[in-house]
């Protein structure tokens, strides 16, 4: 049974690009959240997918978007890159109803962005 | 503003001793509250949980301790094992939030053999 996996495992951009980051859940998973996790620091909540759609958003600008597919996949896309976005961007998956007693995620091993 | 916090960047123990990891939290509305752990090069993963109602939680060697006037929990590893250093994350998540967790910066925990 895969778990979370995610695409690009590593990459580098440079300061005005724009990156998409992919993700398939777990299998049996409908709900898929990203979090971004800077060096030193604690994973930080991006925004959160359900049925297509943003359920959930965290303090993050709107260069950060996101989308779902009917397959339960996600991508991350960042526009505009900023020096300060380089970071190990994480995918989660859960089950809906599950998740939403008790929070519990499956993470992806993150694909780490360096911008330059 | 940081809510939930891990004041100890890093803690070393003795393999078969205890590990004692602490985590500070600010808001009250948080209801539950969850362990992680982190390998080199590997996602979090999911280690243990306690929800507000209860004060204690155990799974095998990991125990967890919650104190809601203290607005504190700990995580107790016994006994120790090489296998554990890694980095450990506490988090916590509310209700009506989508269950988004807020996590502390990690304690990187080293047990020695």
């Amino acid at each position: 049974d895969a778990g979370v996996t995610q695409s690009p495992t590593h990459l580098i951009k440079t300061r005005g690009q724009q990156v998409t980051l992919r993700c398939s859940p777990k299998s049996g998973h409908d709900t898929v959240s990203w979090y971004q996790q800077a060096l030193g620091q604690g994973p930080q909540f991006i925004f959160q997918y359900y049925e297509e759609e943003e359920r959930q958003r965290g303090n993050f600008p709107d260069r950060f978007s996101g989308h779902q597919f009917p397959n339960y996949s996600s991508e991350l896309n960042v526009n505009a890159l900023l020096l300060g976005d380089s970071a190990l961007y994480l995918c989660a998956s859960s089950e809906g109803g599950r998740h939403l007693n008790t929070g519990e995620l499956f993470f992806g091993e993150g694909s780490r962005l360096t911008v330059l | 503003d940081q809510q939930v916090k891990q004041n100890s960047p890093s803690l070393s123990v003795q393999e078969g001793r205890i590990s004692i990891l602490n985590c500070d939290y600010t808001n009250s509305m948080f209801d539950y509250f969850l362990w992680y752990k982190k390998y080199p090069a590997e996602g979090p993963t999911f280690l243990i949980s306690i929800s507000s109602i209860k004060d204690k939680n155990e799974d095998g060697r990991f125990t967890v301790f919650l104190n809601k006037s203290a607005k504190h929990l700990s995580l107790h590893i016994v006994p120790s094992q090489p296998g554990d250093s890694a980095v450990y994350f506490c988090a916590a998540s509310l209700y009506g939030s989508a269950r988004q967790l807020t996590f502390g910066s990690g304690t990187q925990l080293t047990v020695l053999p």
